[in-house]
This record gives structure tokens, sequence and C-alpha cells, in this order.
């Protein structure tokens, strides 16, 4: 069974500050989603990679995938009280393993 | 436009009774799912469907039963709530086409579930 560990659990802020979470796995991922899920909502896909190395970029978002593809960043410049949620990893494997999450608290 | 809906968004009951929540996608999507969040907001796979065959079922009590009318809908019954069935139900929702399957999961709102 692969596990998904996110580091930090929780994480607090001040907006404007830098930040990155991390998302490990005990194998190698198919494919890796991250997700952001905010209070009383549903989680929303953020990105999907799939190859070792890859770097995607969504506006202030910063996803990085291990070269092993064992591993995976996210980096947030110059946080925004918006950001704040609980961010999600996920194998996309078929069985939809998801991570338990880093809850980010971006304060004004 | 919704794109996954569900029903009821919170849904209070005595344990024993029996419960069904309602889900639909406008997506056109083949694969459909339930989840279960806990209180400590962990997000554990239950169901999925596609084409009208259950794919997945994780070691989740029979007392859960997901049914499925047609591509677009997937309901979720319980039979005799437990204490422990408290928690947020998410559908969610997928497509294999275009030849490039990532399991690229599009959720509904949630259902709160609380058990008396």
């Amino acid at each position: 069974t692969q596990l998904l560990e996110q580091s930090p659990q929780f994480l607090s802020i001040q907006e404007g500050e830098n930040l990155t979470v991390y998302c490990n796995s005990s194998s190698v991922f198919s494919s890796l989603q991250w997700y952001r899920q905010e209070p009383g909502e549903g989680p929303v896909l953020l990105v999907t990679v799939v190859t070792g190395g890859e770097v995607k970029k969504l506006k202030r978002l910063t996803f990085q995938f291990g070269d092993a593809r064992k591993d995976s960043s996210l980096h947030i410049t110059a946080a925004q009280t918006g950001d704040t949620g609980l961010y999600l990893c996920a194998d996309s494997n078929n069985d939809m393993r998801f991570g338990a999450g880093t809850r980010l608290t971006v304060k004004p | 436009d919704t794109a996954v809906s569900q029903t009821p968004k919170y849904l209070v009951t005595q344990m024993g009774n029996d419960k069904s929540i309602k889900c639909e996608q406008n997506l056109g999507h083949d694969t459909m799912y339930w989840y279960k969040q806990d209180s400590k907001k962990f997000l554990k796979i239950m169901f999925s469907y596609n084409n009208k065959e259950l794919i997945i079922n994780e070691t989740v009590p029979n007392r859960f039963s997901p049914k499925s009318p047609d591509k677009a809908h997937l309901n979720l019954h319980i039979n005799s709530l437990e204490l422990g069935d408290s928690a947020v139900y998410f559908c969610a929702s997928s497509s294999a086409s275009g030849g490039v399957f990532y399991n690229e999961q599009f959720f509904g709102p949630g259902t709160r579930l609380t058990v008396l």
C-alpha cells in the first residue's frame, strides 16, 4: 500500500510571505495531483504532474515533481489570504489515494 | 452551471435509520466516485462506478451501497446508520476520454452527515 505523507500538517503565515509544502510517497507515483479544499467545499484540482522533474506554474503557485517521481512540492509566492485552505496531494492511480493534507492559513 | 451536485447539503438523522445521498454530474464524465472525509479531514475513497460497473470497492461496511441509475448519477444508500458514519461525504467524477486518463477528480460540494 502506497503511503502519502504531507508536510507540514499545519502552516500559518502572514500575507506576502513565501511557503513550500511537500508530498512524499513510499513508492513511485503513476501521476500526482494537487488539490485545494476551502472550508465547506469540495477539493478543487490545481494541477496534475506526470513526468519526473516536471515543473508547472499556476500564477503564484509552482509545482515540482521529483526526478524519481516519489515526491512533489508546492511553492506559493507572496501568499494571499485567498490561498487559505487544505492542500491535498493524491496519487491518481485507479484507487485515488490522498495524503492527509497541509492546512494553510494566511493571515492579513 | 453546477458541474457536480449533491443533495442534501446537510443530513441529521438518528442511529439505526436508513438514508440516501444523491449525486449528479453534468460534465459527461464516465466515472463517478464517493469519498468519506472524517473529522481530521482525511479523504478516503469508498466507491467508483465506470459504465455502471463497480470498479473500486474499498473495505467499507456493506451497509453502504452505491446505486447508479445512469452515467450521470451515483447515489449512496446507507442502512442502519451508526455514530461512526458521521462525516462529510463527497461525490466526484472523472473522464477517461481523449486517450489520457489521470483520474482528475471533479468534486461536489459535500454532504455533512450527522448521526445522533
